[in-house]
């Protein structure tokens, strides 16, 4: 059935890093993808989508690209910053079904 | 911006009792879904509701769970006798569109602790 797997955390980087947050999923159709992201205390919020194969959605210096050949879309951001402290989540609309499904959430921490 | 709005932030129920968590979602928007989060982990999907009937629920959502729409603003979620394996955090969500074509707008939740 359709799926959503991505990397375990908790994930520690310093300020300025690089970040990658991998995501994959298994899913019938070409549905869009998303990424959100809850903030301590707060609910998701959607951080960047993208609806087709190759799209690349972007957002505050986040990026993610839609690649049906591996099935992927990674988070990424250049520098990232002690606000970007947070759990983020890949998500997967189901097919047919009126619903998304979550990864397990990747909790993020940017050390000053 | 537009916002989802939950009351209460939270709510402390005892093992049996009933409890009615309250939503009020973007006004223009057409589905409406619960979902929970245990401990902080993995958002789970309860029910999602359009043109006032559950379209689609997980096997969380049993007799004890039930939606309402009572009037054009509110969504509600009651659970009919709460367990001690209840307690999570409640997210209400809605979208414009179905959830495959239109992303979800979440509220902060509403921590519900059964003792």
């Amino acid at each position: 059935g359709d799926s959503v797997t991505q990397m375990e955390g908790p994930v520690t980087l310093s300020e300025e890093a690089f970040l990658t947050i991998n995501c994959t999923y298994t899913a019938t159709g070409y549905p869009s993808l998303f990424w959100y992201v809850q903030y301590p205390g707060e609910g998701l919020q959607l951080l960047l989508k993208a609806t087709k194969a190759d799209d690349k959605g972007s957002n505050k210096g986040f990026e993610a690209t839609y690649r049906k050949e591996t099935t992927s879309f990674h988070l990424e951001k250049g520098s990232v910053q002690v606000s970007d402290s947070a759990v983020y989540f890949c998500a997967l609309p189901m097919n047919r079904d009126d619903k998304i499904i979550f990864g397990k959430g990747t909790r993020l921490h940017i050390l000053p | 911006e537009p916002e989802v709005t939950q009351t209460p932030s939270h709510q402390v129920t005892q093992m049996g009792q009933e409890v009615i968590l309250r939503c009020v979602p973007i006004s223009n928007h057409l589905y409406f879904y619960w979902y929970r989060q245990i401990l902080g982990q993995k958002v789970e999907f309860l029910v999602s509701f359009y043109n006032n009937e559950i379209s689609e629920k997980s096997e969380i959502f049993d007799d004890q769970f039930s939606v309402e729409r009572p009037d054009g603003s509110n969504f509600t979620l009651k659970i009919r006798s709460t367990k001690l394996e209840d307690s999570a955090m409640y997210f209400c969500a809605s979208s414009l569109r179905t959830a495959y074509n239109s992303p979800l707008h979440f509220g902060n939740g509403t921590r519900l602790t059964v003792t």
